[in-house]
């Protein structure tokens, strides 16, 4: 285990509900991520949170929508998704030097949330 | 910008036998690198990473990888293979001069690896 845990592991939704994923990381971390891996592509970074604040949001549609109430956990809320958006979703945690202005320590990610949007 | 290839989308060796996964990187100050694994259904695992020093890195399961800089590289390699190797490997590059980045993946390779 990484330190990092997420909820639920999998879900099903239709594209009319909203739905919550949960993130908790238990390494004392400052800086939380959601990234979202497709079959066929690339890991796509979609938000990052320093020290609580959003730092980073690589044109994430609205439907999308993250929380961060502390630095120990992070929420991706979900509303009227499309089936494209079906995906891994993982979390990710990691110890940033505020002083350097960037990140450049080891992320550590979560098991991740199988989601399906029917 | 910083970008990451890995050329390789899946890379067969047989148990035993040393396995080398390929990575090269473009950025345009320092490069932080590192490797990370993924197992079936599961999320990434940190491997190694390279910040600066020594250009061999050792990581976990008797990784390692070396950091070239004049090719822009840093292939993973292990002397001998095992079949629980067997999974999806990422490289990842940050560009540790840019003052503010986060890290870009490769693609990812498949390592399969025949008993």
């Amino acid at each position: 285990e990484t330190g990092v845990t997420q909820t639920p592991r999998h879900l099903v939704m239709g594209m009319t509900n909203k739905k919550s994923l949960k993130c908790e990381q238990h390494l004392g971390h400052n800086a939380m991520y959601w990234y979202k891996q497709s079959a066929k592509k690339p890991l796509e970074l979609m938000f990052v949170y320093s020290l609580e604040e959003r730092v980073e949001n690589n044109s994430v549609p609205s439907r999308f929508s993250p929380e961060c109430p502390n630095s120990s956990h992070l929420f991706l809320h979900l509303h009227t998704l499309q089936p494209e958006d079906s995906a891994l979703y993982l979390c990710a945690s990691s110890q940033e030097a505020e002083a350097s202005g960037g990140f450049t320590d080891t992320q550590y990610f979560g098991p991740g949330t199988r989601l399906t949007v029917l | 910008a910083q970008s990451v290839a890995q050329p390789e989308d899946q890379v067969n060796v047989a148990e035993g036998n040393p396995l080398t996964v390929k990575c090269t990187y473009s950025v345009s100050g320092n490069p932080y690198l590192f490797w990370y694994v993924q197992y079936p259904n599961r999320g990434l695992q940190f491997l190694l990473k390279y910040i600066t020093g020594d250009n061999l890195v050792k990581g976990s399961y008797g990784f390692e990888a070396e950091f070239n800089k004049s090719q822009t590289s840093f292939h993973l390699k292990k002397p001998s293979a095992l079949v629980s190797d067997s999974a999806l490997y990422f490289c990842a590059v940050r560009d540790a001069s840019s003052g503010y980045s986060t890290l870009t993946f490769g693609k990812g390779t498949m390592l399969l690896v025949s008993p």
